[in-house]
């Protein structure tokens, strides 16, 4: 099955400062990479994805890249914000043909910005 | 629009009890995960329902948990017996279909076993 590796577990930035959380997957027929963030107490909220056949995508000050070559994608956090503070997940579905489309978690990485 | 709700919020029990936790999915989508969410192991899929059918079960830790779906707008985790090891938050999500790949999140609920 499907394996997610995500780096680092912790990060801590300045405000203003950019934050790049990595992660990897082992199933080359993964075709989609949600990110989720997740506040404390809460459950955690989609807040962008790329599918396979794109290589980058923005929205506002998050971007998320995908190298399906290496079978990594990243999360881009521009001019981070204290309300930016939360943990992060990165997904993975692999089409298993046989209709089964479960998402594969990363293990998280706990954002800290210090204001 | 009402997001996907869950409840209780927090359970606490003591070992041997049951346990039911309780799922209302978002209007019109056919497909929901069941998620439970700890430290050590992070977000684990314990089951997949489409259509009100499960369809994926192989998540579920032990015979002691047990998933329904009786209709589209409803379904429970129950656990019995439960034991301190099943302390986590477990998450409900759903999405619209199968096909689709956006899953949205309850806010979960925390359970602890004494």
């Amino acid at each position: 099955g499907e394996n997610v590796e995500q780096h680092p577990s912790t990060l801590s930035v300045q405000e203003g400062d950019s934050a790049v959380i990595k992660c990897t997957y082992s199933d080359s027929a993964s075709n989609y990479f949600p990110w989720y963030k997740q506040e404390l107490g809460k459950g955690p909220q989609l807040i962008i994805d790329i599918r396979s056949n794109v290589g980058e995508k923005k929205d506002q000050r998050i971007a998320v890249t995908l190298n399906k070559t290496a079978k990594h994608f990243s999360l881009h956090i521009t001019e981070t914000q204290p309300e930016d503070s939360a943990v992060y997940f990165c997904a993975a579905i692999p089409y298993s043909g046989a209709g089964s489309y479960q998402l594969t978690f990363g293990k998280g990485t706990k954002l800290s910005v210090i204001p | 629009d009402a997001g996907v709700i869950q409840s209780p919020r927090h359970e606490v029990t003591e070992m041997g009890q049951e346990v039911t936790l309780r799922c209302k999915p978002i209007s019109g989508h056919n497909s929901l995960f069941w998620y439970r969410q700890t430290m050590m192991r992070g977000l684990e899929l314990l089951i997949y329902f489409n259509n009100n059918v499960p369809i994926d079960d192989s998540g579920m830790p032990e015979d002691r948990f047990s998933a329904k779906m009786p209709n589209a707008s409803f379904s429970t985790l129950k656990i019995q017996p439960s034991e301190p090891r099943d302390s986590a938050v477990y998450f409900c999500a759903s999405k619209q279909r199968e096909s689709t790949d956006t899953q949205y999140f309850g806010p979960g609920t925390r359970l602890t076993v004494l």
